[in-house]
């Protein structure tokens, strides 16, 4: 596809459960990043992916948020033990190298802990 | 952390030249500005950004001033289209961290 996908786009579990987003960027883009929003705020920052390594998770609220790239493309966000702040929407984004910065969103993923 | 300050919400009448302004007093020399906007409901959009020099495209103009301290993003002819959030943010090396931004309301 032409833009960043992000799947599921809704999704409800209850508290407690376990979870992953996937985000599929744009293809041949090294850098991802992942976002939460809460209404009504802006997107937080959560971790930034150069390539296959996570050049900085310090966004990462607590150690029941992990992430991965395996191979340098998509990325899951996983979220272990869910409570019910952990609901938001998670955007994930990518940018080419020669445009840091110039970073294209996907449409998000709504997670709900119910 | 953001870096950057914004009022939290703006008007602008349909036809009007939008100008929302930002607030980096703090940004250091190798820090590009760069503004956003989100859509109810959409990820947020690349607009516009600059280091020194004012920049123009499709979409806005920016004006950065002098010492680099504030900036403002003008949208020429604003519609009804351009209500959104928009976020101001200053990054460094692929740091991108958000802030509240500005809700811009277009009226008719």
């Amino acid at each position: 596809g032409a833009g960043v996908s992000q799947t599921p786009s809704n999704k409800v579990t209850e508290k407690g459960k376990y979870v992953e987003l996937r985000c599929d960027p744009i293809s041949g883009h090294t850098a991802l990043y992942w976002y939460r929003q809460s209404l009504g705020q802006g997107p937080e920052f959560l971790i930034y992916f150069q390539g296959t390594g996570a050049a900085d998770d310090s966004g990462l609220p607590n150690d029941r948020f992990f992430a991965v790239r395996p191979e340098g493309s998509v990325s899951t966000l996983k979220i272990q033990r869910t409570e019910r702040g952990d609901s938001a929407v998670y955007l994930c984004a990518s940018s080419g190298s020669g445009a840091w910065g110039e970073a294209f969103f996907g449409q998000g993923t709504r997670l709900t802990v119910v | 952390d953001a870096k950057t300050t914004q009022p939290p919400s703006m008007d602008c009448a349909e036809g009007r030249a939008a100008n929302l302004p930002c607030n980096h007093s703090t940004i250091s020399g190798n820090e590009y500005v760069y503004w956003y906007r989100q859509i109810h409901s959409q990820g947020p959009q690349y607009i516009i950004h600059g280091l020194k020099n004012n920049e123009t495209n499709e979409m806005a103009s920016l004006i950065i001033t002098e010492d680099r301290k504030s900036s403002t993003l003008i949208l020429p002819h604003a519609t009804l289209r351009d209500t959104a959030v928009y976020y101001c943010i200053a990054v460094n090396n692929n740091d991108m961290r958000f802030g509240a931004g500005t809700r811009l309301t277009v009226k008719p």
